[in-house]
């Protein structure tokens, strides 16, 4: 089975611009969820999508939002881009979301703004 | 409040010797499951290893075993046999089942360096 997919790898942008990255999950897994590491926060939780529903939502201003595909694809978007958006953003997915799933993570896109 | 803590510094490791990275977490959910993962300077996340809080046998995969002490919140990773590819950051983390949540709480990481 293909692994996750993140594109586009690495992105470029200046503040106040806004980005989407995409996410496309191991196949048949339905749950995506997407997290921010920055080397200050570390991993931070942003959401997970289920079915084309935000099922959980981590403390992140409303400039970052989400939304998943019918084939389960999901895309991130962020508004109004600041300096401190600059990170690693990754991508897991799970079969279902339970507790004891593992996620499993794409490569990353590596956003930085300017 | 923080709920998984690595507070190991940078370690560096001979090849081909054990290393432990210690994890203790804090949660009052009594079902809970613990993962590690590694992640080289590419970026990727890998995952290792995985362990339920109602296992009751230590979880193990291959050279990668983890030290489940439950009265302590204690999930420590063993590293057996050090290879020049372990050198990474590994990172601790938890989820909850309570509430349907789906987020896994990450330690800050570990840094390994696996010298020759």
């Amino acid at each position: 089975k293909a692994g996750v997919t993140q594109t586009p790898r690495y992105l470029i942008k200046t503040r106040g611009q806004q980005v989407t990255l995409s996410c496309s999950p191991i196949s048949g897994h339905r749950s995506v969820s997407w997290y921010q590491q920055t080397p200050g926060q570390g991993l931070q939780f942003l959401f997970e999508y289920f079915s084309e529903t935000q099922r959980n939502k981590g403390n992140f201003p409303g400039r970052f939002s989400g939304r998943q595909f019918s084939n389960s694809r999901s895309e991130m978007n962020v508004s109004t881009l600041e300096l401190g958006d600059s990170a690693l953003y990754l991508c897991a997915s799970s079969p279902s979301g339970g507790a004891s799933e593992t996620q499993y993570f794409g490569p990353g896109t590596r956003l930085l703004v300017l | 409040a923080q709920k998984i803590t690595q507070t190991q510094p940078g370690m560096f490791v001979q090849e081909k010797e054990a290393v432990t990275l210690d994890c203790t977490y804090d949660t009052s959910d009594p079902s809970y499951g613990l993962f590690w993962y590694k992640q080289p300077s590419s970026g990727e996340m890998i995952f290792l290893i995985y362990q339920g809080s109602y296992d009751q046998q230590n979880a193990t995969e291959g050279r990668y075993s983890l030290n489940f002490q439950k009265a302590r919140k204690s999930a420590n990773l063993v590293i057996s046999a050090s290879q020049l590819g372990d050198s990474a950051m590994y990172f601790c983390a938890m989820r909850e089942s309570w509430g349907g949540n789906n987020r896994l709480a990450f330690g800050k990481g570990n840094q390994v360096v696996v010298i020759p």
